[in-house]
């Protein structure tokens, strides 16, 4: 069973600032590490994923580091917006099952103005 | 494409009744399963399916059953429901393998157990 630790529980982030959510995990796994983006009242949706092979991906504002040695990996929002709140959540593949993820607890953005 | 379809969105249950919640996608996915989300424990697995006719336990299984008879659809079944399943239900989908990480999830359907 994978165990998936995600930081911080709750962040505020002032308009235009950096929002970095970290994600640590115990069972190395082969497959790519998502996050998912869910504002309230909706279900979770893909908003970036990385290959465990690579350090960094960016798309837009949001970037994923990714440190496999020390099995952690981070979502960096730059340019943060108010349209950016939401919840946040990290995944990681469970090895050896292939559809099952597990997710951490989440984290929930407020960018204020 | 509709995607992930749930049906009921709200649903308030004394306990003891039972229920199916249901869960319908159109992508032609093999793979689906069902998470429940409560405050501060992310989302936590249910069941899941690798294809019509297959079906394994999640992480919290107790309480719950489920059928594949279809590729399309996966509803989730409450036994004898109790406060404690009090939670928002979401059904997702993926094509699995190497896309795993790419989940599609329904709306989600609120219940509440009294």
């Amino acid at each position: 069973q994978q165990q998936v630790k995600q930081s911080p529980q709750s962040l505020i982030v002032q308009k235009g600032g950096i929002s970095i959510i970290n994600c640590a995990y115990e069972n190395t796994a082969f497959d790519y590490f998502p996050w998912y983006q869910q504002f309230p009242g909706k279900g979770p949706a893909l908003l970036i994923a990385i290959r465990p092979d690579v350090s960094e991906k960016k798309e837009g504002r949001f970037t994923i580091s990714f440190n496999k040695s020390a099995k952690q990996f981070s979502l960096h929002i730059m340019d943060s917006q108010p349209g950016d709140s939401a919840t946040y959540f990290c995944a990681v593949p469970n090895t050896g099952t292939a559809s099952k993820l597990t997710f951490g607890t989440g984290t929930r953005l407020q960018v204020t103005l | 494409n509709a995607g992930v379809t749930q049906t009921p969105k709200f649903q308030v249950l004394k306990t003891g009744q039972s229920m199916t919640l249901q869960c319908a996608q159109d992508m032609n996915h093999e793979y689906m399963s069902w998470y429940r989300q409560d405050p501060g424990m992310g989302l936590r697995l249910i069941h899941y399916s690798v294809g019509a006719g297959i079906t394994d336990q999640g992480e919290v299984p107790n309480g719950y059953n489920v059928s594949r008879s279809t590729t399309e659809d996966f509803p989730l079944r409450l036994l004898s429901a109790a406060p404690s399943q009090t939670s928002v239900y979401f059904c997702a989908s993926t094509l699995g393998g190497q896309r795993r990480s790419e989940q599609f999830f329904g709306p989600g359907t609120r219940l509440t157990v009294l």
